[in-house]
């Protein structure tokens, strides 16, 4: 099956620093790609949805400035949270729907970061 | 404001019990879909529904999309502890791929 890669897994990074996840496509393009957090026994909340080539939309509520989406390919798609503060700790995990169309969305295994 | 209500939230039961888990909504979606995520994993999809009415099984597993394609049920046969994980039920509106979550349900089964 389809396969999406998130890079790193998990991060620890200083308050105030910024920290950049990794959503790729292994073997399939895809032009729409979405970022969801997970706090810790809660359910999936999308943040944003990346469109390749263009800007990402973002969901109510969500920083953009604070929450960077590039989606530069048709298999990458980049979130960089910066100014990471201890409340920006939360389980990060994208989804790819693949170029070629059908309702299958494919998750990455998802990237943990903690601000200390 | 969660567009997908999940119930029940926590469910703890024997080996070898039936169960079912509702998600309900006041939106009409264009298809939905369940998912089953287990501890710092992403969610594995289970099957995705996309008219109204329609049951699905996957071997003890029975999916039905709700006529008016606003709610959906997950009922488990006989079930064994490798059921256990957080099952999240995800709709889709207007033709759109853009999956809201719903609160979740969370299920431990004994052996």
């Amino acid at each position: 099956g389809a396969v999406v890669s998130q890079h790193p897994s998990w991060v620890i990074c200083k308050s105030g620093t910024s920290v950049k996840i990794e959503c790729r496509s292994l073997d399939f393009q895809a032009t729409t790609m979405f970022w969801y957090r997970q706090f810790p026994k809660q359910s999936l909340m999308l943040m944003a949805t990346s469109n390749e080539g263009s800007k990402a939309t973002y969901e109510q509520g969500v920083e953009k400035d604070k929450f960077l989406i590039n989606h530069a390919s048709l298999t990458l798609s980049t979130l960089t949270v910066t100014s990471a503060h201890p409340e920006d700790s939360s389980f990060y995990i994208c989804s790819a729907r693949p170029a070629t169309g059908g309702n299958t969305i494919y998750f990455g295994e998802g990237s943990w970061l903690t601000v200390v | 404001t969660q567009l997908l209500e999940q119930s029940p939230q926590f469910l703890s039961i024997q080996e070898g019990e039936n169960l079912t888990v509702y998600c309900n909504s006041s939106s009409v979606f264009s298809s939905l879909q369940w998912y089953r995520q287990e501890p710092g994993e992403g969610p594995v999809l289970l099957v995705t529904v996309v008219t109204g009415g329609e049951v699905k099984k996957l071997k003890r597993l029975t999916f039905q999309f709700g006529d008016a394609r606003k709610d959906s049920s997950l009922h488990i046969t006989a079930a064994q502890p490798g059921d256990t994980g957080l099952y999240l039920c995800a709709g889709a509106r207007g033709g759109t791929y853009k999956y809201i979550f719903g609160t979740g349900t969370r299920l431990k089964v004994l052996a």
